[in-house]
């Protein structure tokens, strides 16, 4: 059975810090890890990795996937109250092509103080 | 461009009662799949389909859980008969060729 794990459940900190959310993951067949944020509503899709050591980049926020080690890191720098959030991390695996659905961990709580 | 349209957006019933919880997903799209979350056990996936047909439904709870898609505009998700322990957001997504999963904005189901 395909298991995502994610540490810690939960991190408070202060504005201006950076944060690394941490998401390791056995599954069959993989395919691709993502990173979604989920505040009061739906979840919205941050990142989608696929090979390792390729480090994806959109302001603040990075994240780096190791396939060896079977973990991936998601990064914030200099946090803002609008930081705060559940961070989600999901792996998808594909059994002879085509989409599946994705195994998801069961987040890490942000709270970012002012 | 529309995202993925889910409604109701809340839903209260009664035990007992049948509750249809319907999805429509982005244009174009050839994947559309069901989640559930709820504070227990997070997110988890119930049913996926691909060019409307079911591809895996190992997630479905039990036989009062049952999931449709008549055409490729349209889903819907039928719970009969509903207990409390349904109690739960539901969420459709959809995606193109495998692609990155865009989520609806959830159905919030609660079961008294």
């Amino acid at each position: 059975e395909d298991k995502v794990v994610q540490s810690p459940l939960s991190l408070v900190v202060h504005e201006g810090d950076t944060v690394t959310l941490n998401c390791s993951y056995e599954v069959t067949n993989f395919r691709s890890l993502l990173w979604y944020k989920q505040e009061k509503k739906a979840p919205t899709f941050l990142f989608m990795l696929t090979s390792s050591g390729i480090e994806k980049k959109s302001g603040r926020l990075s994240s780096i996937l190791d396939k060896k080690e079977l973990f991936s890191i998601l990064n914030i720098t200099a946090t803002q109250t609008g930081d705060s959030a559940v961070y989600l991390c999901a792996v998808e695996a594909r059994a002879g092509g085509g989409a599946d659905g994705l195994t998801f961990g069961k987040g890490t709580h942000l709270i970012i103080q002012p | 461009d529309a995202g993925v349209i889910q409604s109701p957006r809340h839903e209260v019933t009664e035990m007992g009662q049948e509750v249809t919880l319907r999805c429509k997903p982005i244009s174009g799209h050839d994947y559309l799949f069901w989640y559930r979350q709820t504070m227990m056990r997070g997110l988890e996936l119930l049913i996926y389909f691909n060019n409307n047909v079911p591809i895996d439904d190992s997630g479905m709870p039990e036989d009062r859980f049952s999931a449709k898609m008549p055409n490729a505009s349209f889903s819907t998700l039928k719970i009969q008969p509903s207990e409390p322990r349904d109690s739960a957001v539901y969420f459709c997504a959809s995606t193109l060729h495998g692609d990155t999963q865009y989520f609806g904005p959830g159905t919030r189901l609660t079961v008294l």
